[in-house]
């Protein structure tokens, strides 16, 4: 079975700061990634995913993500964050074949402070 | 196109009662699902549909049952509300054709109160 630890359960930064997410896996069988984002009080939204190809990934709102099979990690950074950046963030994997099902992290909550 | 709506956005029930939290989407979508989320524990997959007439069960499926008679619905029905059954729940959907893109497309959430 497939896991996700997503490393950081609270991630406070200052606004323009630069931001890592940090984002692990563990499966034992080929891979899809995702991050989404979840505003306060709303439903979750893709930001980016990673299927195959090119192993850095470019998504909504400038954030980008980098896939890494040996390290099996699947970052989140954005250069430049501002105040409507806050929402929590979560890393999410299935498997290839395995009818969609994902597994998500635990969620990483993202504070921009002015 | 609406996306995925679910009913109702806010519920508080007593031990024991029971209700069907309603999920549709109008995308045409062959897949769906239902999560719940609590704190601290990210999303955790309740139950998901491949099509009309199949269910399947996720991780977490005791206490709650489903069906698919229809691609635009899956209904989530609790059966005996217990306070463990306390969380926000959302609905989901993905289209699973011919070139599938895996993006899941979630509803609002509901809300649960069990007392």
């Amino acid at each position: 079975a497939q896991s996700v630890t997503q490393l950081d359960s609270q991630v406070p930064v200052f606004e323009e700061a630069p931001v890592e997410l940090r984002c692990n896996y563990s499966s034992s069988v080929s891979v899809y990634l995702f991050w989404y984002v979840q505003y306060p009080n709303q439903g979750l939204q893709l930001l980016l995913k990673y299927l195959s190809g090119s192993t850095l990934v470019k998504g909504i709102n400038g954030f980008e993500a980098e896939f890494n099979k040996s390290q099996t990690s699947f970052h989140l950074r954005k250069p430049s964050v501002h105040i409507s950046d806050t929402a929590e963030y979560f890393c999410a994997v299935t498997l290839k074949g395995s009818n969609y099902k994902l597994t998500f992290g635990k969620g990483t909550l993202l504070t921009v402070n002015p | 196109n609406a996306g995925v709506t679910q009913t109702p956005k806010f519920q508080v029930l007593k031990t024991g009662q029971s209700m069907t939290l309603q999920c549709a989407q109008d995308m045409n979508h062959e897949y769906m699902s239902w999560y719940r989320q609590d704190p601290g524990m990210g999303l955790r997959l309740i139950h998901y549909s491949v099509g009309a007439g199949i269910t399947d069960q996720g991780e977490v499926p005791n206490g709650y049952n489903v069906s698919r008679s229809t691609t635009e619905d899956f209904p989530l029905r609790l059966l005996s509300a217990a306070p463990s059954q306390t969380s926000v729940y959302f609905c989901a959907s993905s289209y699973s054709g011919a070139v599938p893109n895996y993006e899941q497309y979630f509803g609002p959430g509901t809300r649960l109160t069990v007392t």
